[in-house]
């Protein structure tokens, strides 16, 4: 167990849906990153947050929001699923922002499967 | 730009043998380097960084990395792999000097299947 928590692990869903996948990161974390993986290819960036406040966004599209509540907490939200969004999305956490060192932890992800 | 680069997407090796994946970086400043292994349905986890000092890292299960500077490599190696050392490996940069983007880039993956 990392300490990152991702629900759900597995979601299969329609075209059209909306889908919200959580994260927590592990204690002591600031930063919540979140990243796209497609059939065992790279990882894809999606948005970084720092303490309730996004940091720097990546390759996500504008059906794709995302937020980190007060608690730390980040949920990743996809809207108008499309097939191409099925994918393994992964967060991570590290306890700075960008300029530190420090090594992100990862969850163990949430697969979605869009049929 | 900053990128990061693994001209490998497969590298088979016999088990025992020494094995090593590739890695090239690009930033304007000074680095830090990251390698991160993935295994089947699992999230990355982190083998070994570079930050400073010795150009040889080690980390988890053996692992090791040599930083080189002058050809801005950052190879993964191990001189006896196991077959359950095959899994899926990242390599990864972040310039810590480059502010208000992101600054944290991994390469496309390299999967390494130790033959038994």
């Amino acid at each position: 167990d990392s300490g990152v928590t991702q629900t759900p692990k597995h979601l299969i869903t329609a075209t059209g849906q909306r889908v919200t996948l959580r994260c927590s990161p592990r204690s002591g974390d600031l930063s919540v990153y979140w990243y796209q993986q497609s059939l065992d290819q790279g990882l894809q960036f999606l948005i970084h947050y720092y303490n309730g406040e996004e940091r720097a966004k990546g390759n996500i599209l504008e059906r794709f929001s995302a937020q980190q509540f007060p608690d730390l907490h980040s949920e990743l939200n996809l809207s108008s699923l499309e097939l191409g969004d099925s994918a393994l999305y992964f967060c991570a956490s590290e306890k700075q922002g960008r300029s530190g060192a420090n090594v992100l932890t990862f969850g163990a992800g949430s697969r979605l499967t869009v049929l | 730009a900053q990128s990061v680069a693994q001209p490998e997407d497969q590298v088979n090796v016999a088990e025992g043998n020494p094995l090593t994946v590739k890695c090239t970086y690009s930033v304007s400043g000074n680095p830090y380097l990251f390698w991160y292994v993935q295994y089947p349905n699992r999230g990355l986890q982190f083998l070994l960084k570079y930050i400073t000092g010795d150009n040889l890292v080690k980390g988890s299960y053996g692992f090791e990395a040599e930083f080189n500077k002058s050809q801005t490599s950052f190879h993964l190696k191990k001189p006896s792999a196991l077959v359950s050392d095959s899994a899926l490996y990242f390599c990864a940069v972040r310039d810590p000097a480059q502010t208000g983007a992101n600054n944290l880039f991994f390469g496309t993956g390299t999967r390494l299947t130790v033959i038994p």
